[in-house]
């Protein structure tokens, strides 16, 4: 199966900071999707990027297919942005990296 | 216009109980994805379904589970004769027609706890 890594596996930041984090999938692959995963365990779909560059507010994501990787961009961090951040890759059964623990302090 | 819903959000079972997982798709959606995170884990694919029909269930362990999805109601995940082990948040998803370019829309998960 597909092999997604994701960087850093945890990050502390001080609220109004901005931060980057890193996917890298093993194959060429028509879905990634990016989900943020808040304290309460739901699970948020932030973006649908197989390709390209999407912003959404704060955030921004950017996937450059050919070097296969995902960069998820959060710009001035609030607490509410605490929670894990996921990507999958699919070729149709999602695939997800270990995840981001990010944690925003006031 | 409704997301994907589960039903029960919190489910307790004793151990050597069954335990049944519901799942409504998005209105439009015909196929179903269950995945599991168990605790301190990342999410990890079970099985595949469209009405009627099992398409992918290579994630699925080999005793005790099943799924289906019948051509009229919810897909249902059910679990027999439950152990700790279970212990995870069951997250099923939806999409509109298969090929890997859909994206997979979630609901908010059933959390399992066996005691």
């Amino acid at each position: 199966g597909i092999q997604v890594e994701q960087s850093p596996p945890d990050l502390i930041l001080q609220e109004g900071a901005n931060s980057t984090l890193r996917c890298n999938f093993s194959d060429s692959v028509n879905n990634l999707q990016w989900f943020h995963q808040n304290p309460w365990g739901q699970l948020i779909n932030l973006f649908y990027i197989p390709s390209g560059t999407k912003q959404n507010g704060r955030l921004s994501a950017t996937t450059v297919a050919t070097e296969r990787y995902s960069l998820l961009y959060i710009s001035s961090s609030q607490t509410t942005d605490s929670g894990v951040y996921f990507c999958a890759v699919s070729d149709y059964k999602l695939s997800f990296g270990a995840g981001t623990t990010v944690t925003v302090r006031a | 216009n409704a997301g994907v819903m589960q039903n029960p959000r919190h489910l307790v079972r004793r151990r050597g109980q069954e335990a049944r997982l519901r799942c409504s798709p998005m209105k439009g959606h015909s196929h179903v994805y269950w995945y599991r995170q168990l605790p301190e884990e990342g999410l990890k694919f079970m099985v595949y379904l469209q009405k009627e029909n099992i398409i992918d269930e290579s994630g699925m362990p080999k005793e005790r589970f099943s799924a289906e999805f019948p051509k009229e109601g919810p897909s249902i995940l059910r679990i027999q004769q439950v152990v700790r082990g279970d212990s995870a948040a069951y997250f099923c998803a939806s999409s509109p027609r298969t090929g890997s370019d859909q994206p997979q829309h979630f609901g908010d998960g059933t959390r399992l706890s066996i005691l």
